[in-house]
Parts: structure tokens; C-alpha cells; sequence
């Protein structure tokens, strides 16, 4: 079956430019995530939604990210007045429900911020 | 705070001969443990995971993992390495929320399989 799928998968962005990158989970999963990984370490946990919740936004690094989840299934995670150390990989997973262990990650969109 | 270590940047391992993957662990209550692969310009793919039960834990492509609690140590291992084995492979643990959960990941470990 499809798995995540994320979009853009590449993104060049001016300093300052607002970004909106998407997520299209595994159809049905209820928990979705999203993570950073910055050049050359692991993926760090940006945010969680269990349906249209956003349960734990802990993990945003400002007041300049914001993700939603509208219906509870495609998410978008929004970066204002981008800067330069927003360059990253952004990564969506998914995973079946709250309880369940294992999350699926999409290829994740490469931002790049000039 | 939950966190993982992979202490090796990169492990190289000639085809056909075993490779071990090294994860150690911290952790307040009961580990969940993960490995995941990652192939350039693609996200992570779940490998295997190791909840509860058997130590040893079998997963995709001829992986497999074994927990040893004493040591805290989650250790990937195949016994004969493929070139297409060549890949970033990074160990998580699971990090309880107040709503749900996370995880958390070490900094990864290059692999390099030479024929």
C-alpha cells in the first residue's frame, strides 16, 4: 500500500520567505509526527497530532513554526520568516494509533533557506 | 530524559563477512527500542523493533538485533553484509508523552560495505 508521502521534496527558500511543507500520512494511521534532522545527526521530534489534535508541540524550535492538521489526515508544518539554521530535513511519520510502537516515515523535504 | 548513543560514525565491513551495528541505551522504565535505515535522499525505513520477550529480534532484510539489558545495549547485527547494505543506520528509543509517544534517535552510524 502507499506509504507517507511528503511535498516538496526539495524547497529553496529566501531568508525571510514563509514555507508550507505537506504531509500525506498512511491512510488510517491516527498519530502522525513530524521531525528535523539537521546535516550529519538524527531526526528530532518536532511535533504530534492524534487526529486533528496537536497533542505535543514541545519539540518546535520557535514561535516562527506551526504545523495543523485540519481533518486528521494531511498535515502541513509552516515556517515563518525563515532563517538559516531552518535548513534541514523535515520528516513526517505516521503510525497506526496512539498505542502503537512503530512509525513510517516519508522521504522528508530538504530545506534549504539562502 | 531517554537518549541513545551510537559511539561509531562509520563501520566498515567487507561483503560476506558479519557486521555489528553498535547502540547503547538510557532509559527510565522498560526500553523500546528501534533501528531504522536510511538511504540518500530518502527517509528512515523501520527495520525492527524490540518491545518485549526474546532477545534476539529478527527483522527486514536479514537484520536482526540483540537487547541485553545489563549492558543496556541494542546492537545490530547481520551475519554476511551486502554492498546494498550500505546505508546510514540510526537507533531510537521510545520517549513516553504526556499524549502519546516519541522517538528519540542517536546521531547515526555510516555503513560501508566493500566488495
Amino acid at each position: 500500500g502507499a506509504g507517507v508521502s511528503q511535498s516538496p521534496r526539495y524547497k529553496v527558500a529566501k531568508r525571510g520567505q514563509d514555507v508550507a511543507l505537506r504531509c500525506d500520512p498512511i491512510s488510517g494511521h491516527v498519530s502522525l509526527f513530524w521531525y528535523q534532522q539537521a546535516l550529519g545527526q538524527g531526526p528530532e521530534f518536532l511535533t504530534y497530532f492524534q487526529n486533528e489534535a496537536q497533542l505535543d508541540k514541545s519539540g518546535l524550535p520557535s514561535d516562527r513554526f506551526f504545523a495543523e492538521r485540519p481533518e486528521g489526515s494531511v498535515s502541513t508544518l509552516k515556517i515563518q520568516r525563515t532563517q538559516q539554521e531552518d535548513s534541514a530535513v523535515y520528516l513526517c511519520a505516521s503510525s497506526v494509533n496512539r498505542g502503537s510502537e512503530t512509525q513510517y516515515f516519508g522521504p522528508g523535504t530538504r530545506l534549504l533557506v539562502l | 530524559a531517554q537518549s541513545v548513543a551510537q559511539p561509531e560514525d562509520q563501520v566498515n565491513v567487507a561483503e560476506g563477512n558479519p557486521l555489528t551495528v553498535k547502540c547503547t541505551y538510557s532509559v527510565s522504565g522498560n526500553p523500546y527500542l528501534f533501528w531504522y535505515v536510511q538511504y540518500p535522499n530518502r527517509g528512515l525505513q523501520f527495520l525492527l523493533k524490540y518491545i518485549t520477550g526474546d532477545n534476539l529480534v529478527k527483522g527486514s532484510y536479514g537484520f536482526e538485533a540483540e537487547f541485553n539489558k545489563s549492558q543496556t545495549s541494542f546492537h545490530l547485527k547481520k551475519p554476511s553484509a551486502l554492498v546494498s547494505d550500505s546505508a546510514l543506520y540510526f537507533c531510537a528509543v521510545r520517549a513516553v508523552m504526556e499524549y502519546g509517544n516519541k522517538l528519540v534517535f542517536g546521531a547515526g552510524t555510516i555503513l560501508r560495505v566493500k566488495s
